[in-house]
This record gives C-alpha cells, sequence and structure tokens, in this order.
C-alpha cells in the first residue's frame, strides 16, 4: 500500500466543520482512498471511499484534488462525539483483500 | 456493513495462563478475518490473517505458537494468547472482510482489552 501522511493532532469548534488532510503522493492510479475513524477503546468505523470524483456520504464528505495526491475528509458539523483518531488509508479496491497498514492517524479534539 | 462482536470485552489474567478471544460476524459469512493488536496511544497493528478452514497467515515478528488463531467456521474465529506476560497486555481487534458489499472494505469488531497481571 501506498504511504500516507496525515498531521497528528487536530482541534475543532462543536458545530463547525472539521477538515482533515492526507498526504498521499506516491498513490497509484488503481488505489482508492478510504478513511476510518476510531473512537477511545472501540474498534475502528469505516466512514467513506472514493477514487477520483468527490464522495459524500451521511457521515462525512471527501475531497480528492485532481492529481490525487491529497485528500480531505470534511465533517460538515463536527459534534462532541466526532472526537476521534482519524485514518487515511490508499488501497486497491476489488479482486479479494489486500492488506492494509495503518498509520498514526490524527487525532480530532472537538471542542465545546 | 457488517456486524462484528468480540467476547469479551475486557479481560484480566494471571501472567503464565491463556486466554481466548472469539471474534463472530454475525450477519454474513466471512472467509477472512483479521486479528489487530493496539497499544496505547500507537496505531493498529495487524497481526495475523485468518481463513477459514485453513491456516492463519502471520504477519512477521508474531509468533504463531504463542498467538493461535482458530477460524473454524465462516462466523467465528478465535485468538488464544498463550501463556500471557504482561507484555502482552493489549487492545486485540478483529476485522472482517465482505467482498460482497459495495465499499469492499473491512468491518472491526469493539475490540478485547487484556490486562496480563
Amino acid at each position: 500500500d501506498a504511504k500516507t501522511t496525515q498531521p497528528p493532532s487536530m482541534d475543532c469548534a462543536e458545530g463547525r466543520a472539521a477538515n482533515l488532510p492526507c498526504n498521499h503522493s506516491t498513490i497509484s492510479g488503481n488505489e482508492y482512498v478510504y478513511w476510518y475513524r476510531q473512537i477511545h477503546s472501540q474498534g475502528p468505523q469505516y466512514i467513506i471511499h472514493g477514487l477520483k470524483n468527490n464522495e459524500t456520504n451521511d457521515m462525512a464528505s471527501l475531497i480528492i484534488t485532481e492529481d490525487r495526491k491529497s485528500s480531505t475528509l470534511i465533517l460538515p458539523h463536527a459534534t462532541l462525539r466526532d472526537t476521534a483518531v482519524y485514518y487515511c488509508i490508499v488501497r486497491v479496491r476489488g479482486g479479494g483483500y489486500q492488506k492494509v497498514t495503518f498509520g498514526t492517524g490524527t487525532k480530532l479534539q472537538v471542542i465545546p | 456493513g457488517a456486524v462484528v462482536s468480540q467476547h469479551p470485552s475486557r479481560v484480566i489474567c494471571k501472567s503464565g495462563t491463556s486466554v481466548k478471544i472469539e471474534c463472530r460476524s454475525l450477519d454474513f459469512q466471512a472467509t477472512t478475518m483479521f486479528w489487530y493488536r493496539q497499544f496505547p496511544k500507537q496505531s493498529l497493528m495487524l497481526m495475523a490473517t485468518s481463513n477459514e478452514g485453513s491456516k492463519a497467515t502471520y504477519e512477521q515478528g508474531v509468533e504463531k505458537d504463542k498467538f493461535l488463531i482458530n477460524h473454524a467456521s465462516l462466523t467465528l474465529s478465535t485468538l488464544t494468547v498463550t501463556s500471557a506476560h504482561p507484555e502482552d497486555s493489549s487492545f486485540y481487534i478483529c476485522s472482517v472482510y465482505n467482498l460482497g458489499q459495495s465499499t469492499d472494505t473491512q468491518y472491526f469488531g469493539p475490540g478485547t482489552r487484556l490486562t496480563v497481571l
């Protein structure tokens, strides 16, 4: 899997948008960007994924730059329950499972 | 998505004893399950890939004889920490891979906190 780099921590005011960046400058053409989050003492939770187009679901939006070397996860209205470590991963999709390597992620602290 | 459960959620044991952790896929049949370990303030580290009906594949540096994995059915994988020592204290997380889902991703269990005294 291509490596990703994320800031170690970020703060966000409750109710505001949280924008979490991820750099994946060595991403291959067939690799997708996946985001997970891990709330303290829980297992990781899948959030969203994308290839090159922007994606949105009930949880978040994913903005991928045109050159695909970076992406941003957007939580439009952060709540205290969004406080967690967010992991950005790139991997090939389909054709069976490929091993996923988790980096250190970004610890998002939502402040009241 | 997929619903994954783990049992127990936390366990405390004495050094030298063995501990079994169960991982269940509740709503689909999982041919592949994964076991991760997470030390405090660190990221998840893949320990092994568990395939139903065959031997598990262990990551480099993970002792096969210490961390016994059994994936005897399509809904259950177990991880047994044998002769546990305090350095084995960690958060153990399983996940399942659901190829049939459009997301093509892993779904994780809630984790098991192991404390070895």
